[in-house]
């Protein structure tokens, strides 16, 4: 595709429910990543895949969160339980090579609202 | 970290008028990236500058890189409205986890 798309682009769920967001990134790009955004705040990592493996889970916050990618190509970032802190903005990226300090493109993101 | 400060932390300019933004950081570098974010288009790579170059041009940007100073600058000229966002710099190096200050937020009055 023309860019990494992701959906849903928003998403209000109850807490305790699981969500799942999906990511679809540039056709060829090897590397995929996770982020988190919080109203008002930063990046945060998530997670990081090199083709359909996960070299780095550092980021994931607790053991809630899980992420898959299938085909070297779509991804899923699974929530389960959630919890109202988990309201944030979802944002996924990907770049050709997964080359340390090369540029990243990014999705629109998913806004998760917990209630 | 490979996270760059912004400054200034805010600039309001005219529309038509020029931009300029500065980017500090401290790690040695492959690069140094320039990121865009706002609410329309989201978080949008802007431009790549290696660490060999001094000088790069897109469109109407316009970024430089002192190594020496450890910083860069990011020129807008002739901004548009459209050109209201935050901007982050990052300092490519030998991590890929992205990581931003807190940017500069340029609003540009019609």
């Amino acid at each position: 595709g023309a860019g990494v798309s992701q959906s849903p682009s928003n998403k209000v769920t109850e807490k305790g429910k699981d969500v799942e967001l999906r990511c679809d990134p540039i056709s060829g790009h090897t590397a995929l990543y996770w982020y988190r955004q919080r109203l008002g705040q930063g990046l945060e990592f998530l997670i990081y895949f090199q083709g359909n493996s996960a070299p780095d889970k550092s980021g994931l916050p607790s053991d809630r969160f899980s992420a898959e990618r299938t085909g070297e190509s779509v991804s899923t970032l699974t929530i389960q339980r959630t919890q109202q802190e988990d309201s944030a903005v979802y944002l996924c990226a990907s770049s050709p090579n997964g080359l340390a300090g090369g540029e990243q493109f990014f999705g629109p993101g998913t806004r998760l609202t917990v209630l | 970290s490979q996270q760059g400060e912004e400054d200034p932390q805010a600039l309001s300019i005219q529309e038509g008028e020029n931009a300029t933004m500065n980017c500090s950081y401290k790690t040695s570098i492959n690069n140094l990236q320039w990121y865009r974010q706002n609410s329309g288009r989201g978080l949008v790579h802007l431009i790549l500058i290696r660490s060999n170059e001094r000088e790069k041009h897109s469109g109407r940007l316009r970024v430089t890189l002192d190594t020496s100073k450890k910083s860069s600058s990011l020129l807008i000229t002739a901004s548009r409205a459209a050109d209201t966002a935050s901007y982050f710099c990052y300092s490519g190096g030998s991590n890929y986890k992205l990581t931003f200050g807190k940017g500069t937020l340029l609003t540009v009055n019609p």
